[in-house]
């Protein structure tokens, strides 16, 4: 099964409106990640959240985790042309620090 | 934060022939590097580990007498693709940890874009 694997999305929304994605997955975590992939470029870390966390803020991004559910929710607050990217979950593999990547969601903010 | 490089941004190459990718990180020791492969509009999927003065890991389904891997110091990796063939055409990603071998979040590369004719 795959980790961090969130609902296939492609979210197209107005400039200033809020973006939220989902991620969900399987088995039992430390910690559950978010990055942001522009076109043809490498993935930026956004927010990490910790298992004993339920939300988590950075700036217009907000975060939660659901550890009953194996859910976790980015929220973009306010959102800029400059935030229409990729945006993936991934959760670490047991064991060791690889980073298990869900599909991801490509976000198009329209000016 | 940390900085990770790689080299080339694209590479084109002729079926048949290797292709070399370095990934460095430019501020900090990483004795594990990661390698990723992605193709359009899909998620990242990890090839191998690249572990700094030891054999790479590579995951289940990955050849690694194609995708070879050398790690020979702190700060740089490499990638070569052997005997590329079009179906290895593909966007290459590397990433390090940001504490030593923790599962903390990685610093990722621009990536390699290649393209096998």
């Amino acid at each position: 099964s795959q980790q961090g694997e969130e609902d296939p999305q492609a979210l197209s929304i107005q400039e200033g409106e809020n973006a939220t994605m989902n991620c969900s997955y399987k088995t039992s975590i430390n910690n559950l990640q978010w990055y942001r992939q522009n076109s043809g470029r490498g993935l930026v870390h956004l927010i990490l959240i910790r298992s004993n966390e339920r939300e988590k803020h950075s700036g217009r991004l907000r975060v939660t985790l659901d550890t009953s559910k194996k859910s976790s929710s980015l929220l973009i607050t306010a959102s800029r042309a400059a935030d229409t990217a990729s945006y993936f979950c991934a959760t670490p593999r047991r064991g060791n620090n690889r980073l298990a990547f869900g599909k991801g969601n490509q976000v198009v903010v329209i000016p | 934060g940390a900085v990770v490089s790689q080299h080339p941004s694209w590479v084109i190459c002729k079926s048949g022939t290797s292709v070399k990718i370095e990934c460095r990180s430019l501020d900090f020791q990483a004795t594990t590097m990661f390698w990723y492969r992605q193709f359009p509009k899909q998620s990242l999927m990890l090839m191998a580990t690249s572990n700094e003065g030891s054999k790479a890991t590579y995951e289940q389904g990955v050849e690694k007498d194609k995708f070879l891997i050398n790690h020979a110091s702190l700060t740089l990796s490499t990638l070569t693709v052997t005997s590329a063939h079009p179906e290895d055409s593909s966007f290459y990603i590397c990433s390090a940890p940001s504490h030593g071998g923790s599962s903390y979040e990685q610093y990722f590369g621009p990536g390699t874009r290649l393209t096998v004719t």
